[in-house]
């Protein structure tokens, strides 16, 4: 069985402008987690669907969005992109959104904003 | 605020010796998970700890959840060069479900 699948791995921009993050979580998996990892630090969790709904939202400006689909799969849309914003967005997908359920993260796609 | 910190930072071994990194949570914890990042790579789970004082064993690696399940403890007995990476601790956000990651504690193991 496939993994969760990010796409794109790697994605360059420029301050101001706009990115969407797209994720696949494992077949069968209902609840999508998005975080953001700065090098050197540990993930901080951005966003958390569940069957399509936000079930929670970790402590980002609102220029960060996300949305899940029918299929399970998501995106995550960063507006006015900021030099901070450079990191690595990792996808984490469970059965359930309970936090005892097993997280599978995805590869990641490391953004870099110049 | 919810504060996760993992002692060392970073940790520097001799291929065979053994290793240790310690969670402290500020907060009591449902659960706490374990987390290895390679390199490169992405958080890949361990293990998950749930009941105060629990020890678990996956081949040289024992895990253990404090008493007061707000500690837990990863050691590694004769490093590998595979053992490199970054190991993380993490548990239940405070009042929400999602996860709390540590600090983090950085392996090089020297061969």
């Amino acid at each position: 069985d496939a993994g969760v699948t990010q796409s794109p791995t790697h994605l360059i921009k420029t301050r101001g402008q706009h990115v969407t993050l797209r994720c696949s979580p494992i077949s069968g998996h209902k609840s999508v987690s998005w975080y953001q990892q700065v090098l050197g630090q540990g993930p901080q969790f951005i966003f958390q669907y569940y069957e399509k709904e936000e079930r929670g939202r970790g402590n980002f400006p609102d220029r960060f969005s996300a949305r899940q689909f029918p299929n399970y799969s998501s995106e995550l849309n960063v507006n006015a992109l900021l030099l901070g914003d450079s990191a690595l967005y990792l996808c984490a997908s469970s059965f359930t959104s309970a936090t005892t359920d097993t997280q599978y993260f995805g590869p990641g796609t490391r953004l870099t904003v110049l | 605020g919810q504060q996760v910190m993992q002692i060392p930072q970073y940790q520097h071994v001799q291929e065979g010796e053994d290793f240790t990194t310690y969670c402290n949570s500020s907060t009591t914890l449902s659960n706490i998970q374990w987390y290895k990042q390679r390199p490169g790579g992405h958080p890949v789970f361990l293990i998950q700890l749930v009941k105060s004082g629990e020890v678990k064993k996956q081949k040289r690696l024992t895990f253990q959840f404090g008493e007061a399940k707000k500690n837990s403890s990863l050691h590694i007995t004769a490093t590998q060069t595979t053992d490199v990476g970054t190991y993380f601790c993490a548990g239940p956000r405070s009042g929400a479900n999602n996860l709390f990651f540590g600090t983090g504690t950085r392996l090089t193991v020297i061969p």
